[in-house]
Order: structure tokens, then C-alpha cells, then sequence
């Protein structure tokens, strides 16, 4: 069985690094792409960026250039995402989802993880 | 534009048909997905490249394509089917991940 498992919720004031991480079971880790979604409170879902776990790839969206960090240890199974001075405005649920990337059927979410709420706050 | 648009809401009574519709230039070439979050849950797959439909997911949801719109389609809508619905694609080129804002369908 595919699972994602994310790290617990965060409480964190501006200023503060954050990191949160997402481990992968039941399929070859090495061998799908990771990615990152942010949901804001009420809001849709915005795609953050992919790590690639065998060789360390990485893609970011343009909106989230240089605003976070997204790496992965292949040793432990994980991916992470992580800031180094969170602000309120990064206040959301943050979803990783494995990433298929097919010939014939094109690329999308198949996994979900269970969300990481993060809250920032003075 | 590699934008994606949606309604921002569909209502329908138990046992009608909603069809959320999701518009975008790339779709003539770019496939598109569905995506299923109930509230308080974590976005589930329900429809991928155009038409087919994962494992387990019920018969009802049917996914079409047109041009620049892509449909998808509930039939006899269900209680349970009360979540917010968001389709998937990639911008023209493929490089990068699109969702488009989502739809909010209410089962009456």
C-alpha cells in the first residue's frame, strides 16, 4: 500500500525556519517524483515544486521560487520542505503528493499525503 | 494563457447530474485531471488523462474533453459527493504543474 506520512502540525512566529517532511512507503521511492501543494484557508491549491528522490532533481513553480526549499534524503524515504524565515502569509495546509509522470497518460497526483497545517503567527 | 478557470460553484439536488466544466488554452494539448477534496481531507485523484477513471472510483464520475474545456460529470449525485472539486493540467510548453481554482459543488 502507498502512504505518504507528513510530520505534525507547526506553530511558528515570523522570523522562525521551519522545516516539515514527508515519508514515503509501499513503493520505490527513488523512482517517483515528490511534489509540494499549498492550500491557503479557504483557499485552492497552489503547486509548489518536485523533488526528484533518486537524484535530487528539483522544479519549482515560479510563485515559489526562492521562497522555499525542497529537497529530499532518499536513505530515509523523505522529502522536505522548509523555509528559513516563515512569515504570516505562510499561514496554510501544505500537502506533498506523489508525482506519476507517464508516457502515455501524461503527469499527475496519484498519493497524498495527510497535510501539514503550519501557522505563523506573533 | 496557461491559465486554468472553473466555476466557482455547481448545486445540484440528490440523484441530478452536476457537470463542472474547466477551460484552458493548453488543453487541446495538455491531458487534464480531477481531484476530489472533501472537507477536511487531503485532494483525491478521481479522473486522469481526459476519461478514465482510478481504481475504485465510482462509475458515476466521468471525465470529457472539447477543444479548450474539459468536463467532469456526476451522475446521480450523492451526498457524499458534497466537496470541492479541482481540475489539473500542465502549461503549454509541460514544464510546469496547473490547478485551476477549484469548484465548491453543494448537493441540495
Amino acid at each position: 500500500e502507498v502512504r505518504l506520512v507528513q510530520s505534525a502540525a507547526e506553530v511558528k512566529k515570523p522570523g522562525e525556519s521551519l522545516r516539515i517532511s514527508c515519508e514515503g512507503s509501499g513503493y520505490t521511492f527513488t523512482i517517483y517524483w515528490i511534489a509540494w501543494v499549498r492550500q491557503m484557508p479557504g483557499k485552492g491549491l497552489e503547486w509548489m515544486g518536485l523533488v526528484y528522490p533518486g537524484d535530487s532533481d528539483i522544479r519549482y513553480s515560479p510563485s515559489f521560487q526562492g521562497q522555499v526549499t525542497i529537497s529530499a534524503d532518499k536513505s530515509i524515504r523523505t522529502a522536505y520542505l522548509q523555509w528559513s524565515s516563515v512569515k504570516a502569509s505562510d499561514t496554510a495546509i501544505y500537502y506533498c503528493a506523489r508525482f506519476s509522470v507517464t508516457t502515455d497518460s501524461g503527469s499527475f497526483f496519484d498519493y497524498w499525503g495527510q497535510g501539514t497545517q503550519v501557522s505563523v503567527s506573533s | 494563457s496557461d491559465e486554468l478557470t472553473q466555476p466557482p460553484s455547481v448545486s445540484v439536488s440528490p440523484g441530478q447530474t452536476a457537470r463542472i466544466t474547466c477551460s484552458g488554452d493548453a488543453l487541446p494539448k495538455q491531458y487534464a485531471y480531477w481531484y476530489q477534496q472533501r472537507p477536511g481531507q487531503a485532494p483525491a485523484l478521481i479522473i486522469y488523462k481526459d476519461t478514465e477513471r482510478p481504481a475504485g472510483i465510482p462509475e458515476r464520475f466521468s471525465g470529457s474533453s472539447s477543444g479548450t474545456i474539459v468536463t467532469l460529470t456526476i451522475s446521480g449525485v450523492q451526498a457524499v459527493d458534497e466537496a470541492d472539486y479541482y481540475c489539473q493540467s500542465a502549461d503549454s510548453s509541460g514544464s510546469y504543474v496547473v490547478f485551476a481554482g477549484g469548484t465548491r459543488l453543494t448537493v441540495l
